[in-house]
């Protein structure tokens, strides 16, 4: 069974400066896809970045990359020049190529300060 | 606005009472996903349809809850006899390519 583990409950990072966001999670399948999510306050899921198994650069998205270590299992979210407007929930997430939802990890607050 | 919709937003029912979600996907987008997410908690999936056809439904989905496509664009997830379980954020989503978009999320509270 898959499982994502994200082991920062909150994380608090100064406006400007980078932040990193862990994720590690395990599988036995050989081709699947890491997703990060965003949730802000409204509650609505924001897609930010994804990065498949098999891909061996890692994932960017404007001021949003994916350090994936695949010897590691683990898929950490990058956010430089960090802005108020990031503080939010962020969940990773996995899902292999065959089956159809996706698995989700408990998730990290992050709370950029002024 | 061509996102996923749900509607609608915020629900308080008493407990025995039933509920209606509706989703509206984005259009082309065959599949449609619902998940539940309580407080602290990351998504957990409900049930997946593909056009009108449900694919897989979760062992969270109990005989209490139903979901439906009749013609494979909107989605409705009923709640039969609700209970303070139930109490969480209904989300859905749509799929293309790789990646599922969520919806807004339909908070219901069972008081």
């Amino acid at each position: 069974a898959q499982k994502i583990t994200q082991t920062q409950p909150g994380m608090f990072v100064q406006e400007k400066e980078a932040v990193t966001l862990d994720c590690t999670y395990d599988t036995s399948d050989q081709s699947y896809g890491l997703f990060w999510y965003k949730q802000p306050s409204s509650g609505e899921m924001i897609f930010l970045i994804y990065q498949g198994s098999y891909d061996e650069q890692n994932a960017t998205e404007g001021r949003y990359s994916l350090n994936f270590q695949k010897a590691r299992k683990s898929a950490n979210l990058v956010i430089s020049a960090s802005q108020l407007g990031d503080s939010a929930m962020y969940f990773c997430a996995m899902r292999d190529n065959y089956g159809q939802n996706f698995v989700f990890g408990p998730g990290t607050r992050l709370s950029v300060l002024p | 606005d061509t996102g996923v919709s749900q509607d609608p937003r915020h629900k308080i029912t008493k407990r025995g009472q039933n509920v209606t979600f509706r989703c509206d996907p984005i259009s082309e987008h065959n599949r449609l996903y619902w998940y539940r997410q309580t407080l602290g908690q990351g998504p957990e999936f409900l049930t997946y349809f593909q056009n009108e056809a449900q694919l897989e439904k979760s062992r969270l989905l109990s005989d209490r809850f139903s979901a439906e496509r009749p013609k494979g664009s909107f989605s409705t997830l009923e709640i039969q006899r609700t209970e303070q379980g139930d109490s969480a954020m209904y989300l859905c989503a749509s799929e293309s390519g790789n990646t599922i978009y969520f919806g807004e999320g339909s908070w219901l509270t069972v008081v």
